[in-house]
């Protein structure tokens, strides 16, 4: 099965700020990683797929990108509604697999 | 807008079987695939199975052999069945729309809002 390492698991971060959060993949799994944004009591919501392509509505602020087994999720100027945990999801292989989550506070 | 439902009992015994339909509004079931995932502070997020409208099915190796994931004929809704329950398997459960990129790039793109499944006498 393949792996997928997220990190940090926590973060804190000031509005305004620019924010990364990494996912390793244990093996290749091309471009198929996409990631989610969760709030607390609610489902997951599709921000980036394919690696780089953003959700229709998602806003501009967020990005994704990859090199190799490492892929990039990048705000680049917090929100005050950005304070959440976001999950990557490799959708390449059987079984799919999910990072144990990043959560971002405030600082 | 596609919207996704969950329903199905919050409590199941031990050893017996959950059942839980997803039921889809605001579009077709038809030409996508349809996924159960789960969450639990344990295990974190877990992508169960999924279906593809036409019934063609694909599951988790760890949950293959008690797991079942079925489309009704009207093509309104789907469902889950994970027989012999035990703690480890309470959890919320989702049900997802999978849209497909290019021919390739699965990912989740409309989410039921999850019910809570616990497993206890």
């Amino acid at each position: 099965d393949i792996q997928m390492t997220q990190s940090p698991s926590s973060l804190s971060a000031s509005i305004g700020d620019r924010v990364t959060i990494t996912c390793r993949a244990s093996e290749s799994i091309r471009s198929c990683l996409n990631w989610y944004q969760q709030e607390p009591g609610k489902a997951p919501k599709l921000l980036i797929y394919g690696a780089s392509s953003l959700q229709s509505g998602v806003p501009s602020r967020f990005s994704g990108s990859e090199s190799g087994t490492e892929f990039t999720l990048t705000i680049s100027s917090l929100q005050p509604e950005d304070f959440a945990t976001y999950y990557c999801h490799q959708s390449y292989t059987t079984p799919q697999s999910f990072g144990q989550g990043t959560k971002l506070e405030i600082k | 807008q596609v919207q996704l439902q969950e329903s199905g009992p919050g409590l199941v015994k031990p050893s017996e079987t959950l059942s839980l339909t997803c039921t889809v509004s605001g579009g077709s079931i038809s030409s996508h695939y349809w996924s159960w995932v789960r969450q639990s502070p344990g295990r974190g997020l877990e992508w169960i199975g999924h279906i593809y409208y036409s019934g063609s099915t694909n599951y988790n190796p760890s949950l293959k052999s008690r797991v079942t994931i079925s489309v009704d004929t009207s093509k309104i809704h789907f469902s889950l069945k994970v027989t012999s329950v035990t703690a480890a398997d309470t959890a919320v459960y989702y049900c997802a729309r999978v849209s497909v990129s290019g021919g390739w790039l699965y990912y989740f793109d409309y989410w039921g809002r999850g019910t809570l499944v616990t497993v206890s006498s």
